[in-house]
C-alpha cells in the first residue's frame, strides 16, 4: 500500500522568500503524484500533478514540483511567497484503481510573515 | 453542476442519532469518493464508487457507516448511532473515472457529534 510523509508539520516564511515543502512517498512503481492546497473553511484545490514525462511540473499560483524517483520525493517549491499562500498543503499519491490507493499525507501548515 | 456540491455544510447532532450527508458530483464524473478529515490531519479514504457500485469500501471504519449512489450520480453517506469520535469534516470528490485522473473536491460537510 502507498504511504506519504510530509516531515514538516508547520513552516513559517517571510513574504517574498522562497518556499520548499517536502513530500516523500512509499510505493513500488511509479505513482501518480499530487499537491493540493486547503485554505481555512475551504475544500481542497489541486495545485499540480505528475503522471509521467517531464519530472518538473508547473502548477497554478506560481508553484512547481519535482519528482525524484531516486529519493521517492515530490517536493513543492515557490520562488517568492505571497501572504495569500498561507494555508495547509497536502501531498497525495495515487496508483492504479484509486480507491484506497489514493493516499494523502498529513499536511504542512504554511504561515507567511508580512 | 460546475463543481462538487456537498450538503449540509455543517451538521450538529447528538450522540446516538442518525446522520445523512449528501454529495452531488460534477456532471459526467463516473467516479465518486468519500474522505474523512479530522482536525489537523490529512483526508482519510472511506469509500469509492465507480458508477452505482462501491468499487472499494475498505476505508469505512465500521458497520455504522454506509454509502449509496443509486443512480450513479448523487451519493449519500449514512452514519448510524453517531459517536463523538465521528466528528470530522467529510469530504466528497469526483473524477472522470478511476485512475490517472484528477480528483475534484467539494467544500465538505462538518459533522459535530455532541
Amino acid at each position: 500500500a502507498q504511504s506519504v510523509t510530509q516531515p514538516d508539520i508547520h513552516i513559517t516564511v517571510s513574504e517574498g522568500a522562497s518556499l520548499e515543502l517536502r513530500c516523500n512517498y512509499s510505493y513500488g512503481a511509479t505513482p501518480y503524484l499530487f499537491w493540493y492546497v486547503q485554505s481555512p473553511g475551504q475544500g481542497l484545490q489541486l495545485l499540480l500533478k505528475y503522471f509521467s514525462g517531464d519530472t518538473l511540473v508547473q502548477g497554478i499560483k506560481g508553484f512547481e514540483a519535482e519528482f525524484k524517483r531516486s529519493q521517492s520525493s515530490f517536493n513543492l517549491r515557490k520562488p517568492s511567497v505571497h501572504w495569500s499562500d498561507a494555508a495547509e498543503y497536502f501531498c497525495a499519491v495515487g496508483a492504479q484503481d484509486y480507491g484506497q490507493n489514493f493516499v494523502f499525507g498529513p499536511g504542512t501548515r504554511l504561515s507567511v510573515l508580512p | 453542476g460546475a463543481g462538487v456540491s456537498q450538503t449540509p455544510s455543517n451538521k450538529v447532532t447528538e450522540k446516538g442519532k442518525y446522520v445523512e450527508l449528501r454529495c452531488d458530483p460534477i456532471s459526467g464524473h463516473t467516479a465518486l469518493y468519500w474522505y474523512r478529515q479530522s482536525l489537523g490531519q490529512g483526508p482519510e479514504f472511506l469509500i469509492y464508487f465507480q458508477g452505482t457500485g462501491a468499487a472499494d469500501d475498505s476505508g469505512l471504519p465500521n458497520d455504522r457507516f454506509f454509502a449509496v449512489r443509486p443512480e450513479g450520480s448523487v451519493s449519500t453517506l449514512k452514519i448510524q448511532r453517531t459517536e463523538r469520535g465521528d466528528s470530522a469534516v467529510y469530504l466528497c470528490a469526483s473524477s472522470l473515472d478511476s485512475g490517472a485522473n484528477v480528483l475534484t473536491f467539494g467544500a465538505g460537510s462538518r459533522l459535530t457529534v455532541l
